[in-house]
């Protein structure tokens, strides 16, 4: 089974802040890593697949980058709306999920 | 627009049984693998299982392989999850979502709003 490990587990920042969060898988994926973020009480909402790949609708702030085991997800400048909950996934070798970063505000 | 309703959760008593369905709308329901998400409380996401478009191909997640079985009805846009022999573990939110290739190892978009299991005596 292929482990995702994100990291930090938690982070607080203030709106208007960049953030990249990271996403280390425990043997390559090649490019196949997805993020998603939720929402306290919603469902998951696909932001990036194919490690760069922005999801329809989904704005430019957001941005993904890596290939092999590691990726990271870059917000460029927070809005209120950001601060979630974000997941990374891998779809190389069955299916997997890191457990998960929390963005807070500070 | 797609959209997915899932339905069948509740309260089961451990070694119990149930039954979830999630209907798919807005979208050529047979050219989609549709995969089933769970989260426990508080915790992250576990995929469980999947199945191709088709019918053809079905796979488990080792910690339920045995106990669940997923099937759909492509003529009534409908994925199914029969859980059996339900352990206090398996409870959750049940998510059903849409693959984006027929087959094969998937992202997932969109989701439904999912429903609740939870395994109690």
């Amino acid at each position: 089974e292929i482990v995702l490990t994100q990291s930090p587990a938690t982070l607080s920042l203030s709106p208007g802040e960049r953030v990249t969060l990271s996403c280390r898988a425990s043997q390559s994926v090649n490019t196949y890593l997805v993020w998603y973020q939720q929402k306290p009480g919603q469902a998951p909402r696909l932001l990036i697949y194919d490690a760069s790949k922005r999801a329809t609708g989904i704005p430019a702030r957001f941005s993904g980058s890596g290939s092999g085991t590691d990726f990271t997800l870059t917000i460029s400048s927070l809005e209120p709306e950001d601060f979630a909950v974000y997941y990374c996934q891998q779809r190389s070798n069955w299916i997997t999920f890191g457990q998960g970063t929390r963005l807070e505000i500070k | 627009e797609v959209q997915l309703l899932e339905s069948g959760g509740g309260l089961v008593q451990p070694g119990g049984s149930l039954r979830l369905s999630c209907a798919a709308s807005g979208l050529t329901f047979s050219s989609y693998a549709m995969s089933w998400v769970r989260q426990a409380p508080g915790k992250g996401l576990e995929w469980v299982s999947e199945m191709s478009g088709s019918g053809g191909g079905t796979y488990y997640a080792d910690s339920v392989k045995g106990r669940f079985t997923i099937s759909r009805d492509n003529s009534k846009n409908t994925v199914y999850l029969q859980m059996n022999s339900l352990r206090v573990e398996d409870t959750a939110v049940y998510y059903c979502t849409k693959g984006r290739y027929s087959s094969g190892w998937n992202w997932f978009d969109p989701w439904g709003q999912g429903t609740l299991v939870t395994v109690s005596s």
